[in-house]
């Protein structure tokens, strides 16, 4: 067990629609990381908060969008969902920079959410 | 910017044969690297890491892998899989600083191991 939290574990829905991904990072740690995996794009970087705010955004579409709440828990919200956007989402977290080297730079997975766009 | 080559996209291989996996890094600063492994409808599981210090490292389930500044190579290796170790396997580099670093993975490469 990673310690990070995703739910729900499975989503299905329609295209048009809009869903929230949850996650909650490690005890402690402050950075949250959102991934889009799919077959044919593989594991893709999508946008990074810490401690609240935005850091780092990656090939993260202009439907998507995503916040860190001060509990630092974050959700990230699909909208007009595609087909295309049919992936698995993973969440990870990664220690504070105050943490040795190990802790800034290791990042910890939670299971993921697997969305289906019908 | 950084990139990863996994050069193999498929390993199979024999049960309690050796097995190499391949990763190679683009990077023209100080990196640090990792493997992660993925089993069937899981999340991504850190096998091993290399931060600083010996350029030989262990990893879990009996993984190793060699950090080789001069060939940007950091291969995975076992000298004898098991059935349980079937899985997709991500090379990543770390990279930016302060609260922006991240990892840039590979495209994995999916080691099945065969009876």
């Amino acid at each position: 067990d990673s310690g990070v939290t995703q739910t729900p574990k499975h989503l299905i829905t329609a295209t048009g629609q809009r869903v929230t991904l949850r996650c909650s990072p490690r005890s402690g740690d402050l950075s949250v990381y959102w991934y889009q995996q799919s077959l044919d794009q593989g594991l893709q970087f999508l946008i990074q908060y810490y401690n609240g705010e935005e850091r780092a955004k990656g090939n993260i579409l202009e439907r998507f969008s995503a916040q860190q709440f001060p509990d630092l828990h974050s959700e990230l919200n699909l909208s007009s969902l595609e087909l295309g956007d049919s992936a698995l989402y993973f969440c990870a977290s990664r220690g504070p920079l105050a943490g040795g080297r190990g802790a800034k730079n290791i990042q910890y997975f939670g299971a993921g959410t697997r969305l289906s766009v019908l | 910017a950084q990139s990863v080559t996994q050069l193999d996209s498929q390993v199979p291989v024999f049960e309690e044969a050796p097995v190499e996996l391949r990763c190679n890094y683009s990077s023209s600063v100080s990196v640090y690297l990792f493997w992660y492994v993925q089993y069937p409808n899981q999340g991504l599981q850190l096998l091993l890491k290399y931060l600083s210090g010996s350029t030989l490292v262990k990893g879990i389930n009996g993984f190793e892998a060699e950090f080789n500044k001069s060939q940007t190579s950091f291969h995975l290796r076992k000298p004898s899989v098991h059935i349980s170790d079937t899985a997709e396997y991500f090379c990543a580099v770390t990279h930016g600083s302060g609260s922006a670093r991240q990892l840039t993975f590979g495209s994995g490469t999916q080691l099945t191991v065969l009876p």
